[in-house]
């Protein structure tokens, strides 16, 4: 089965700093991979995705993410944290019909 | 005009009791989900229906019953409430299984 992990549950930047939230996934077939924000009290919001091509994906609200097979890895990036960031992030992987999420990461901005 | 909707957004009740959480996608979707969101955000799926035929069933208890009238709607009953059902539970719907879903607001179940 395929999983996911998330590493750090939160992350605390500056306002204008590199964004970076990691994930790690484990499957056993070629994956698809996504990456979806869940701001207090609402829904989850698809960031981006990757199914196949382009091993680098862009997103909205400037963020962008990076298949990395050899590392089974698809960190999310953001050059540069705004305040209206702050949210829970949470990484995927589907699983035939499924998703399969990670347990979230929590971005926190300072101003 | 919303894509996943589902009702009530809020849901305050008392233990042993029944209740429902309606779902509509205007996606015109194939698939349908049931996820689930623990206290500690952790996210699970429940259910999953392809054209009204249950294709995932999760571990979940006989309490909770899906019910997909047709492709557009997934409807979740759920009997005898107990404390540990208080959670979030998220419709979501894709257009066959393996690609995106798009979720719902969600629906905060508190049981008290």
């Amino acid at each position: 089965a395929q999983s996911v992990t998330q590493l750090g549950s939160h992350v605390s930047v500056s306002e204008g700093a590199l964004v970076l939230l990691r994930c790690n996934y484990s499957s056993s077939v070629p994956p698809y991979l996504f990456w979806y924000v869940q701001y207090p009290n609402q829904g989850l919001q698809l960031l981006l995705k990757y199914t196949t091509g382009a091993t680098l994906v862009k997103g909205i609200n400037g963020f962008e993410a990076e298949f990395k097979k050899s590392e089974t890895s698809f960190h999310l990036t953001k050059p540069s944290a705004h305040m209206s960031d702050a949210a829970e992030y949470f990484c995927a992987v589907s699983d035939g019909n499924k998703l399969v999420f990670g347990a979230g990461t929590i971005l926190r901005v300072k101003s | 005009d919303t894509a996943v909707s589902q009702t009530p957004k809020y849901l305050v009740t008392q233990m042993g009791n029944d209740k429902s959480i309606k779902c509509e996608q205007n996606l015109g979707h194939d698939t349908m989900y049931w996820y689930k969101q623990d206290s500690k955000k952790f996210l699970k799926i429940m259910f999953s229906y392809n054209n009204k035929e249950l294709i995932i069933n999760e571990t979940v208890p006989n309490r909770f019953s899906p019910k997909s009238p047709d492709k557009a709607h997934l409807n979740l009953h759920i009997n005898s409430l107990e404390l540990g059902d208080s959670a979030v539970y998220f419709c979501a719907s894709s257009q066959n299984s393996g690609n995106t879903i798009y979720f719902g607001e969600g629906s905060w179940l508190t049981v008290v």
